[in-house]
């Protein structure tokens, strides 16, 4: 079973949408978790850290559930340039789990 | 900003090379990564060191070795290339394993294995 699961999309909405993404990860004893996002040809760069308290930045939102294992990001009023893939991050003990990534087309 | 450099962006080598994988950072990071990123698999960790001189497998190092001679420097090494090595090779370094750490990625080596 992997780490970490994502559904690999692509989610396809237009300007001004609302989307969510969920992650599920196996390790219960998993200690923090992140939000990356990744353009088409370039390296991972870091969206948001995830807080068991929920935490938003903008217009994105990241809410953790422990008891159900699973992560959430939220996109509100989406953007052209929010298009990219999204990958949901988590640390064991000093390794970082990576999902294979959802993919978010924003159309005009 | 940190700035994480891979040697090439584009290498092609020819099965049962030798095949070196440069990455520095330039913010005094103590740890650093080496993933390979392969399409529907995701990012899977192949070493990491924590130190200079120090070194642990990943999830699946089985074909690669690494070298951390210097803080700055983490080198990948496919001691024998072969055609399923062929994918995109991604370095990150970060300041400390926890809540707060946050890893910067090079941009990447996309190698091919002929």
């Amino acid at each position: 079973r992997k780490e970490v699961e994502q559904d690999p999309g692509p989610f396809n909405v237009p300007e001004g949408a609302t989307v969510a993404f969920n992650c599920t990860y196996s390790n219960s004893a998993s200690q923090s978790f992140f939000w990356y996002r990744q353009d088409c040809r370039k390296e991972p760069k870091l969206l948001m850290s995830v807080y068991s308290s929920g935490n938003e930045d903008g217009r994105f939102t990241a809410q953790l559930n422990r008891a159900s294992q699973y992560i959430s990001l939220l996109i509100r009023d989406s953007k052209l340039s929010d298009s990219a893939t999204y990958l949901c991050v988590v640390n064991n003990f000093n390794k970082f789990y990576f999902g294979s990534g959802t993919k978010l087309n924003v159309k005009p | 900003d940190v700035k994480v450099t891979q040697s090439s962006r584009y290498l092609v080598k020819r099965t049962g090379e030798k095949v070196f994988l440069e990455c520095v950072q330039d913010m005094d990071h103590e740890n650093m990564f080496w993933y390979r990123q392969d399409p529907g698999l995701g990012l899977r960790l192949i070493y990491f060191s924590y130190d200079v001189k120090m070194k642990e497998k990943g999830d699946i190092p089985e074909g690669y070795s690494v070298s951390r001679e210097k803080k700055e420097r983490f080198s990948l090494i496919l001691e024998s290339a072969s055609t399923n090595q062929t994918s995109m090779y991604l370095c990150a370094s970060s300041v400390l394993a926890g809540d707060t750490d946050t890893q910067y990625f090079g941009p990447g080596t996309r190698l091919t294995v002929l």
